[in-house]
């Protein structure tokens, strides 16, 4: 069974720095294209990230491009995306996804991670 | 960027009547849309992708259809378990987009 568990989460001061985790297990993890996407609270969902089986090609929104790397460890399974002078409009809850089999949709997700930028 | 629009916003339905939710893209994107289920306090399920086939263990009541900007999800038959928010997405160009979801409520 495929698993992506999100870790990091946490109050964070405007202008601070995060770091996310995404764990995960039942699959060939360096074999699929990995994602990000948030939910600010009571709003809808915003892809965030994205990066190749490999890691050697990375794509950002440009609400967040310049601020947060994604990044792989392909040998410990983890997707992480750092994230840097935080706004309170990146609160939200971090998802992790994986690319569906068939390449494209975004199946499983993971249950997320909320992050909360206030002074 | 590619922006998807969705309507309604909302949709009040009654259990067993039909829901057709709209979603359409900005650009053409072929056949690269998906869509996904959310309730409450959960993560976004796939439901269609390709625009018209159901992921794995989705029910027959759900269908999808489209191509190029104009793509529709159908409920045939909605269920209790069926309320909830759906959003539509394109996966053709980067950055990958959603739409902003259509809400079904019970009637």
């Amino acid at each position: 069974e495929v698993q992506l568990l999100e870790s990091g989460g946490g109050l964070v001061q405007p202008g601070g720095s995060l770091r996310l985790s995404c764990s995960a297990s039942g699959f060939t993890f360096s074999s699929f294209t990995m994602y990000w996407v948030r939910q600010a609270p009571g709003k809808g969902l915003e892809w965030v990230s994205g990066t190749s089986g490999s890691g050697h090609s990375r794509y950002y929104a440009d609400s967040v491009g310049g601020r947060f790397t994604i990044s792989r460890d392909n040998s410990k399974n983890t997707l992480s995306l750092q994230m840097n002078s935080l706004r309170a409009e990146d609160t939200a809850i971090y998802f992790c996804a994986k690319d569906h089999d068939s390449g494209g949709p975004f199946d499983p997700w993971g249950r997320g991670t909320l992050v909360t930028v206030s002074s | 960027e590619t922006v998807m629009t969705q309507s309604p916003a909302s949709l009040s339905v009654s259990p067993g009547e039909r829901a057709t939710l709209s979603c359409r893209a900005s650009q053409s994107i072929s056949n690269n849309l998906a869509w996904y289920q959310q309730k409450p306090g959960q993560a976004p399920r796939l439901l269609i992708y390709g625009a018209s086939t159901r992921a794995t263990v989705i029910p027959a009541r759900f269908s999808g259809s489209g191509s190029g900007t104009e793509f529709t999800l159908t409920i045939s038959s909605l269920q209790s378990e069926d309320f909830a928010v759906y959003y539509c997405q394109q996966y053709k160009n980067w950055p990958r987009t959603f739409g902003q979801g259509t809400k079904v409520e019970i009637k």
